[in-house]
């Protein structure tokens, strides 16, 4: 059964700084693996997705996240924080023939001035 | 850009009363889902729906939950006869082709509240 982990339900850094937010899945075949981000108090938006074409994938909002086979991680990172990047961040897998997401529990990125 | 709606953004209700969520999915998608998310925990997969019929649904998806699209723009979700445990936030989904590289893109949810 597909799985994910997401490390650390809550994250801290200072605006500016890097963001590291770590997603590892558990796949009988290989994977599409997502990242969508919540704001307050509002639904799911897309940031990224790997689909099996290049391990690393840019997204939305300056955000990008590499795909690693022999690590089975798919890492969330953006060079320097911005306050508007403080949401709940959750990572996704699904089999290619099917249409579920399977998510996380999330990750609480607070973003300190 | 096409985005998937809900309707209502939140509804309050009575244990044991009946609800129906609507969502609206973007206008070519033919393959439809419903997801929740309880305060504080993750998101969890409901159904899908493909060609007026239920393709795949989880263990939370018992006798109470039904789908139907009633016309050819809404979809909705009916609790027959709600719990306590149901109160969450409901998110319909919405893809153009399943078991593709497609998006499959998230309405803004319902949060629904049973006292």
């Amino acid at each position: 059964a597909q799985s994910v982990t997401q490390l650390g339900s809550h994250v801290s850094v200072s605006e500016g700084a890097l963001v590291l937010l770590r997603c590892n899945y558990s796949s009988s075949v290989p994977p599409y693996l997502f990242w969508y981000v919540q704001y307050p108090n509002q639904g799911l938006q897309l940031l990224l997705k790997y689909t099996s074409a290049a391990t690393l994938v840019k997204g939305i909002n300056g955000f990008e996240a590499e795909f690693k086979k022999s690590e089975t991680s798919f890492h969330l990172t953006k060079p320097s924080a911005h306050m508007r990047d403080a949401a709940e961040y959750f990572c996704a897998v699904s089999e290619p023939n099917t249409d579920k997401l399977i998510f996380g529990t999330g990750t609480r990125l607070q973003v300190f001035p | 850009e096409p985005e998937v709606t809900q309707t209502p953004s939140h509804q309050v209700t009575q244990m044991g009363q009946e609800v129906i969520l609507r969502c609206v999915p973007i206008s070519n998608h033919l393959y439809f889902y419903w997801y929740r998310q309880i305060l504080g925990q993750k998101v969890e997969f409901l159904v899908s729906f493909y060609n007026n019929e239920i393709s795949e649904k989880s263990e939370i998806f018992d006798d109470q939950f039904s789908v139907e699209r009633p016309d050819g723009s809404n979809f909705t979700l009916k609790i027959r006869s709600t719990k306590l445990e149901d109160s969450a936030m409901y998110f319909c989904a919405s893809i153009r082709l399943a078991g593709s590289t497609d998006t499959q893109y998230f309405g803004p949810g319902t949060r629904l509240t049973v006292l």
